[in-house]
């Protein structure tokens, strides 16, 4: 079975600190990786999307990815409040295919 | 970027009651669209795959029968919750992509009350 493994948290962490958040994903064959934000209430608003192995940076967000120890993480820099939500890391195994999802990691920024 | 709508956005209503979620891509033509089911505190877990002109792929443990899904057009989806129940109750998310490996884009959610 297929599965994406986050740290459910919270995560908190100071205003205008780095927060770290990680994911594990179990087929190898996974092709395409995103992370969503989730707002309590809300549905899921795409963060970063990432396909190949190394580093990919788009503003405070910075996403990580490392398919041979079948990792993914995200880094957001320079903390905000409004950061606090629930970031939920995403796998798409092929195209065509529905993400799948994993539990989320709340993450509270304090002021 | 693409836009996805889904309508309504809560519903309350009694049990026994069928329910009606509509889910428009409103810049793009979603060969493929997806629909969600989020309890509180849990993840979103996959129920069904709709591509445009086919029938539905439902995953295990989703009842086809109990959840109607129609894809009749490229912009259109829609999930029909029959019979509704209390344990029905939940937040319905749905999702399209336009090309494979794309992001899905999600809907705002129908945050669905049975009485």
């Amino acid at each position: 079975q297929k599965e994406v493994e986050q740290n459910s948290g919270p995560l908190s962490v100071p205003e205008g600190a780095i927060a770290s958040l990680n994911c594990t994903y179990s087929d190898r064959g996974s092709q395409s990786f995103f992370w969503y934000r989730q707002y309590s209430g809300k549905s899921p608003e795409l963060i970063m999307s990432i396909y190949s192995n190394g580093d990919k940076e788009d503003g405070r967000f910075t996403a990580q990815l490392n398919k041979a120890s079948q990792y993914v993480s995200l880094l957001i820099r320079d903390s905000q409040p409004s950061d606090s939500a629930t970031y939920l890391c995403a796998v798409k195994v092929q195209a065509g295919t529905a993400l799948i999802f994993g539990k989320g990691t709340t993450l509270s920024v304090s002021s | 970027g693409a836009v996805v709508s889904q309508h309504p956005s809560r519903v309350i209503c009694k049990s026994g009651t069928s329910v009606k979620i509509e889910c428009r891509s409103l810049d793009f033509q979603a060969t493929t669209m997806f629909w969600y089911r989020q309890f509180p505190k849990q993840s979103l877990m996959l129920m069904a795959t709709s591509n445009e002109g086919s029938k539905a792929t439902y995953e295990q443990g989703v009842e086809k029968d109990k959840f109607l899904i129609n894809h009749a057009s490229l912009t259109l989806s829609t999930l029909t919750v029959t019979s509704a129940h209390p344990e029905d109750s939940s937040f319905y998310i749905c999702s399209a992509t336009d090309r494979g490996q794309q992001p899905q884009h999600f809907g705002d959610g129908t945050r669905l009350s049975i009485l």
